[in-house]
């Protein structure tokens, strides 16, 4: 059975620091990992997808990262910023089964 | 029952066509969420109801797609007008807070047009 852990579950840091956000999960027999962000009283913005054969993807100031072998990824955020703040969920999918951690509540502070 | 109940479970459908698809939430859940799987992709939010507040409609991909919720209950999400890029399997998911961790999915509905 799949099992999605995130760490730390909160994070409050300054505005302008890099930060990393880390996703580990049990099985490695996954199809693909997505990173996404929920705001508040909102539904899900994907950040970034990692297929199974990908090692990481990239886009403006986020970098996710994944290791399957040692099932691991890690979503960096460089220069964090106030917008920034939000929950962010990993998501491990098997097929059409997708598992989330219990996320990372990340605020920012100006 | 106990879970999210989404149907029919398989639509396959002629392009063109209009389809809906229905989502029988946990009782009491006043969250409920709507995403779509295409083969090969990850999740894809469409739309979010909670409570009597206004839906988020932020992941509708075009104005063909279209949903609403009933009392605070049973959802339906329409498709008008079916492509073939819309085929994939569509999940619903409820929850009795705002945390989407908490969340409960159907088993989807899996669409297919040809």
């Amino acid at each position: 059975k799949q099992e999605v852990t995130q760490i730390p579950a909160a994070l409050s840091v300054p505005e302008g620091e890099n930060l990393v956000l880390n996703c580990s999960f049990t099985d490695s027999a996954i199809y693909n990992l997505q990173w996404f962000r929920q705001d508040p009283g909102k539904g899900l913005t994907s950040l970034l997808l990692i297929q199974s054969s990908q090692r990481e993807q990239t886009s403006g100031r986020l970098n996710a990262s994944l290791d399957k072998s040692s099932g691991r990824s890690t979503l960096y955020i460089a220069a964090s910023q106030p917008g920034d703040s939000a929950t962010y969920l990993c998501a491990v999918a098997g097929g059409f089964k997708t598992i989330f951690g219990a996320g990372t509540r990340l605020f920012v502070k100006a | 029952g106990a879970g999210v109940s989404q149907s029919p479970s398989n639509k396959v459908t002629e392009k063109g066509k209009d389809v809906e698809l229905r989502c029988d939430p946990i009782s009491g859940h006043t969250a409920l969420y709507w995403y779509r799987q295409s083969l090969g992709q990850g999740l894809e939010f469409l739309i979010y109801f909670q409570g009597n507040s206004a839906p988020d409609k932020s992941g509708l991909p075009s104005d063909r797609f279209s949903a609403e919720r009933t009392g605070g209950s049973v959802s339906t999400l329409t498709i008008q007008r079916t492509q073939q890029e819309d085929s994939a399997v569509y999940l619903c998911a409820s929850s009795a807070t705002t945390v989407l961790t908490e969340a409960f999915f159907g088993q989807g509905t899996r669409l297919t047009v040809v």
